[in-house]
């Protein structure tokens, strides 16, 4: 059972365009949610992470926004460009479970220049 | 450079034929982990351990062991590996006083046990 739901699976974005990726969970304990950046042949890099008593979190291009009633957290990344293209990956922790890091499925994004 | 290292980046293996991927950071972190990542899955988390000589469970341990012996190494066991196990896995470490998400991955191992 996926913990962390991730939608859509793949996104094509015309450079410029905005890139939303979308995450949702059921578990009320999570405490902190993470995104990461893999590109192809290395691994995930933390690319900007937020704490539920966050609406919303922007770092240069890139922001969370987070809806703790309705559980789901989004990534926006505005005016995407050819480098963005890799896949992200949203995740979330449980406090009390240490450091159990439980991540969403993963989205492949493309950039068209 | 701060970076954690995993050894091999390749391996094809045959069906409980006992190996071990090793993963060693620089950065004296505390906290390491074991993720496998499979198309459609996503990172799934198999070990973690949060200092030497502590480890514990996390999403898919089974068919796994874990060592930490000392505080840079963590090496992942697969003891019987079975086609399964086939898997992209990584090592992550991190300092306890950042941010849990603040993880450093490693380069990758790609396995295939047939």
């Amino acid at each position: 059972q996926q913990q962390v739901k991730q939608s859509p699976q793949s996104l094509i974005v015309q450079k410029g365009g905005i890139s939303i990726i979308n995450c949702a969970y059921e578990n009320t304990a999570f405490d902190y949610f993470p995104w990461y950046q893999q590109f192809p042949g290395k691994g995930p890099a933390l690319l900007i992470a937020i704490r539920p008593d966050v609406s919303e979190k922007k770092e240069g291009r890139f922001t969370i926004s987070f809806n703790k009633s309705a559980k789901q957290f989004s990534l926006h990344i505005m005016d995407s460009q050819p480098g963005d293209s890799a896949t992200y990956f949203c995740a979330a922790r449980e406090k009390s479970s240490g450091d159990k890091l439980t991540f969403g499925t993963g989205t492949r994004l493309a950039v068209r220049p | 450079e701060a970076q954690v290292t995993q050894n091999p980046r390749y391996l094809i293996t045959v069906t409980g034929k006992k190996l071990t991927v090793t993963c060693s950071q620089n950065m004296n972190h505390e906290y390491m982990s074991w993720y496998r990542q499979d198309p459609g899955l996503g990172l799934r988390q198999i070990y973690y351990s949060m200092n030497v000589e502590v480890t514990d469970k996390g999403d898919v341990p089974e068919g796994y062991k874990v060592s930490r012996k000392e505080k840079r190494n963590f090496p992942l066991i697969l003891e019987s590996p079975s086609p399964n196990q086939t898997s992209l896995y990584f090592c992550a470490s991190r300092d306890p006083d950042s941010g849990p998400g603040t993880q450093y991955f490693g380069p990758g191992t790609r396995l295939l046990v047939l």
